[in-house]
């Protein structure tokens, strides 16, 4: 069973609140995924991690997110004002580097009203 | 941009029969293959594998290969009710930390 934690497993917001999200990665794994994956199953990516520094990132994560992953705390994603468009379920996900098998949470499931 | 395109969209399969889910994807450079498995309210899992041409075994799971087609598929034999979820065909490249994933095919398989 994957040891990847991610909480809250369910988040309602209204438009133009903040919605924030966090991820427990699997323990000695450095790298960090976040996937956002909507209602047709179809997976974006948008952000990842190694240790603390961001590796790559799509530009509406730059814009609209704001995500980290502290060393000691668990990582985060916010969205700064959630949009009816963020619906989705929010997937962290973990590996122990390049390549390699990558762990899933159970996601956190979004709704904005 | 690596393309990664799943067929069928849905698989109906009896149970004891044989399910095929193909994947196609676009970067020659592409050197990583995994399968994953989502059931529904959980976050997808892996299930196999595959970093060389040919097929690769694993219990009632056969993968296979193909780079210069840009082809991988996934073939399960013996489906079971327990099999019924979506899978997806996931691509990345060396040192792309970054897999790309297909849109999944729902697999069924009815008792």
């Amino acid at each position: 069973n994957s040891k990847v934690i991610q909480t809250p497993r369910y988040l309602v917001k209204g438009q133009g609140q903040k919605a924030k999200m966090r991820c427990i990665p699997e323990k000695g794994h450095p790298v960090v995924f976040w996937y956002q994956q909507n209602k047709n199953n179809e997976f974006k990516f948008l952000i990842n991690f190694q240790n603390q520094e961001v590796l790559q990132q799509i530009d509406m994560t730059e814009k609209r997110f704001s995500a980290e992953c502290p060393s000691n705390s668990p990582c985060s994603l916010e969205i700064q004002s959630s949009e009816a468009g963020d619906s989705a379920l929010y997937l962290c996900a973990s590996s122990d580097s390049a390549n390699t098998e990558v762990f899933f949470g159970k996601g956190t499931r979004l709704t904005v009203v | 941009q690596q393309k990664v395109q799943q067929s069928p969209e849905s698989l109906i399969v009896p149970e004891g029969g044989m399910a095929s889910l193909n994947c196609t994807f676009s970067d020659r450079n592409s050197q990583y293959f995994w399968w994953y498995r989502q059931h529904s309210g959980e976050g997808p899992k892996a299930l196999m594998s595959i970093f060389s041409n040919g097929d690769k075994k694993e219990g009632r799971f056969t993968a296979h290969l193909n780079k210069a087609s840009l082809y991988v598929s996934l073939h399960i034999k013996d489906s079971q009710p327990s099999d019924s979820a979506l899978y997806f065909c996931a691509v990345s490249s060396g040192g792309n930390y970054k897999p790309t994933f297909g849109k999944g095919t729902s697999l069924v398989v009815h008792p």
